[in-house]
C-alpha cells in the first residue's frame, strides 16, 4: 500500500441497503476525514477523526457513521442508503489536525449511486 | 455562515499567466489551502498560506490578505496539463477545512 486507498472504486446500491466504504492509510497519520463531493458544491466534511479512538461530526453527518479502531483504518457506513447520498466520497488523512501539518492527502474516491 | 467564493470557470492560453481568486468569510482563520483536482481524480495539495503575502513554488504562487479575506493562485507559463479544477479551502477556528466549489481552468493551445 502506498498512501491512502479506498474500496470499492464504485458501487450501485439499492435504497434502504447498508453499505460500508473502506479507507486505509499507511502513512501513520493521526487525523482522517470523510468528504462527499457533489457537482457545483465544495467538498463537504461528513465525519473526522483527530486520533485513533476518537471521532467527530462534520458539516453533513446525518445518515452516516464512522469508527476509528486503529490508526490506519477509517470506514464510513451508510446505515440505510437514500438517493440523496449519491455522490463521490473521498477519504483523506493528515499528520495533524492543526496548522500546516493539516495538509490533507486524499484517496482516489468511491463513486456511489443509490437507486 | 461560512462562505468561500471562487469563479466557476476560467479559460486561458497555453504559455500565458492566469490568476484565480478566492474570497472567504469564515468563523476564525487558521490558514488557507489551494488544491488541484484533475477530472475524475482526487485533490492534491498545492500551497498553504497563513501569513499575509506571496508564497512562490515554481510556476505556482499563492497570495493571502487576511484583512481583505482574499487569496489568489497565480499560475505562470501555463501548460495543457494545468487544465484542472483549483480548490480554495480555509481552516476555520475549529481547524476544519471549509471548501470552495472550485474553479475549472480550461487551457487552450
Amino acid at each position: 500500500i502506498a498512501g491512502i486507498t479506498q474500496a470499492p472504486t464504485s458501487q450501485i446500491l439499492a435504497a434502504g441497503r447498508r453499505m460500508t466504504l473502506r479507507c486505509t492509510q499507511d502513512m501513520r497519520h493521526n487525523a482522517m476525514y470523510w468528504y462527499r463531493q457533489d457537482l457545483g458544491l465544495g467538498l463537504r466534511l461528513i465525519h473526522y477523526s483527530n486520533t485513533a479512538g476518537t471521532t467527530g461530526k462534520g458539516e453533513v453527518p446525518d445518515g452516516y457513521s464512522v469508527s476509528r479502531a486503529n490508526t490506519d483504518d477509517f470506514p464510513l457506513t451508510l446505515a440505510s442508503a437514500v438517493p440523496s447520498q449519491t455522490s463521490v466520497y473521498f477519504c483523506a488523512s493528515s499528520d495533524s489536525w492543526t496548522g500546516s501539518y493539516n495538509e490533507q492527502f486524499f484517496g482516489p474516491g468511491t463513486r456511489l449511486t443509490v437507486l | 455562515g461560512q462562505n468561500i467564493d471562487q469563479p466557476t470557470e476560467m479559460t486561458a492560453t497555453e504559455g500565458a499567466i492566469v490568476q484565480i481568486n478566492c474570497t472567504y468569510q469564515t468563523s476564525g482563520f487558521n490558514g488557507l489551502f489551494w488544491y488541484q483536482q484533475h477530472a475524475g481524480e482526487a485533490p492534491t495539495f498545492l500551497s498553504y498560506n497563513v501569513l499575509d503575502g506571496l508564497e512562490e513554488k515554481g510556476r505556482f504562487s499563492s497570495f493571502l490578505s487576511r484583512s481583505k479575506g482574499y487569496s489568489y493562485l497565480l499560475l505562470k507559463e501555463l501548460q495543457m496539463k494545468d487544465s484542472a479544477s483549483y480548490l480554495c479551502a480555509v481552516m476555520d477556528s475549529n481547524y476544519q477545512l471549509i471548501w470552495g466549489a472550485g474553479t475549472k481552468l480550461i487551457i487552450k493551445p
